[in-house]
């Protein structure tokens, strides 16, 4: 168990529509990542924030969109959903550190219809 | 910019084998962390082993070490005495110093043959 909770497991939505995905962090870690897996595709990152704040931003669409509260849960906003925007979403958090490894949620498996 | 390239789409090795999982790098930060993750076909990420860049020794964990050389940007990863369980898709990714994102690769998805 890697300490990371991300809701829903799955999500079933149509074309048009927004969702949101909530992740709660690793008792401890105050960076919140969000990576976007297509099928057998690699993560893209999306975007990372810290203890509240956004720290760095990756290839996210301007139909999506994320924070971090203050109890440093965090969800990702996605809107005017497509066909293509269908895949797992991970969330992961880390410790301060350049050896802190990610630990991963078990993602959110968004399919549009 | 970050870059992480792993080269090999698909491999398949024998039981028991050895195998090299290649993954080069591209940056120009002198501080950066290297790690490698394993994606069963379940799908979770499981974190397998980390190098930083002013490491002197190559990281090991278990059946699993790190073949890092600096000067061809290459830190590929190597797992002893393969078993079945190790089929799954292998991400390489990195950290920079300067900037806190972690950039992955594309990965390898990896076949144990009995």
């Amino acid at each position: 168990d890697s300490g990371v909770t991300q809701t829903p497991k799955h999500l079933i939505t149509a074309t048009g529509q927004r969702v949101t995905l909530r992740c709660s962090p690793r008792s401890g870690d105050l960076s919140v990542y969000w990576y976007q897996q297509s099928l057998d595709q690699g993560l893209q990152f999306l975007i990372q924030y810290y203890n509240g704040e956004e720290r760095a931003k990756g290839n996210i669409l301007e139909r999506f969109s994320a924070q971090q509260f203050p109890d440093l849960h965090s969800e990702l906003n996605l809107s005017s959903l497509e066909l293509g925007d269908s895949a797992l979403y991970f969330c992961a958090s880390s410790g301060t550190g350049l050896n802190s490894p990610l630990h991963f949620g078990n993602g959110t498996r968004l399919t549009v219809t | 910019a970050q870059k992480i390239t792993q080269t090999q789409p698909g491999m398949f090795v024998q039981e028991k084998e050895a195998v090299t999982l290649d993954c080069t790098y591209d940056t120009s930060d002198p501080s950066y962390g290297l790690f490698w993750y394993k994606q069963p076909s379940s799908g979770e990420m499981i974190f397998l082993i980390y190098q930083g860049s002013y490491d002197q020794q190559n990281a090991t964990e278990g059946r699993y070490s790190l073949n890092f050389q600096k000067a061809r940007k290459s830190a590929n990863l190597v797992i002893s005495a393969s078993q079945l369980g190790d089929s799954a898709m292998y991400f390489c990714a990195m950290r920079e110093v300067r900037d806190d994102k972690i950039i992955f690769g594309k990965g390898t998805r990896l076949h144990i043959l009995p």
